[in-house]
């Protein structure tokens, strides 16, 4: 069984440049969601795919915007990039039908995102 | 407004002696809690969880005590060994939310 896949592992962009980032879910898990890790700081909720429709959104602007494939990998795409961007950034993948939740999503290594 | 509070930002202790990782949350509407482990230059790994529920989870040498009139978790490990090693994060999650609300973590040394 794989895990949870995130590439690049490091990323070096220009402030107002666009990234992408992306991700493989674990085998058979149908949800995915991202998380954003500043450093000092604990994982904060980007947002969620359910059978590539959006599922839930936390406190980011909307140039931050993400996609799920019918093979359920994933990607995160953030426009405009600003210094604050700079971050882990972290994928996570369930399988209980969108309520993952509780049961303890998988996460991928994460993407290291530096802007400057 | 941070909804989950992870107050000690380390802990050490002694191999074969109690770790003790501390949580607060504010949202009482928080209706599950679980605790991921996370090494340097890897994602976060699944530790235990607790539903509001309950207020013991046990999992071999972890378990999860939640004081709900108190809004406070905490995660006992027992005995600590060295590879416990980690940054250790609180989380909590609402019933029909998918979103998951993380402290700051605790970076717990275990020594030899």
């Amino acid at each position: 069984e794989t895990g949870v896949t995130q590439s690049p592992t490091h990323l070096i962009k220009t402030r107002g440049q666009q990234v992408t980032l992306r991700c493989s879910s674990q085998s058979g898990h149908n949800t995915v969601s991202w998380y954003q890790q500043a450093l000092g700081q604990g994982p904060q909720f980007i947002f969620q795919y359910y059978r590539e429709e959006e599922n839930g959104r936390g406190n980011f602007p909307p140039r931050f915007s993400g996609l799920q494939f019918p093979n359920y990998s994933s990607e995160l795409n953030v426009n405009a990039l600003e210094l604050d961007d700079s971050a882990l950034y972290l994928c996570a993948s369930s399988s209980v039908g969108g309520s993952g939740g509780s049961y303890g999503y998988t996460f991928g290594s994460g993407t290291r995102l530096t802007v400057v | 407004d941070q909804q989950v509070k992870q107050n000690s930002p380390s802990l050490s202790v002694q191999e074969g002696r109690i770790s003790i990782l501390n949580c607060d949350y504010t949202n009482s509407m928080f209706d599950y809690f679980l605790w991921y482990k996370k090494y340097p230059a890897e994602g976060p790994t699944f530790l235990i969880s607790i539903s509001s529920i309950k207020d013991k989870n046990e999992d071999g040498r972890f378990t999860v005590f939640l004081n709900k009139s108190a809004k406070h978790l905490s995660l006992h490990i027992v005995p600590s060994q060295p590879g416990d090693s980690a940054v250790y994060f609180c989380a909590a999650g609402q019933g029909g939310s998918e979103k998951l609300v993380f402290g700051k973590g605790t970076k717990l040394t275990v020594n030899p």
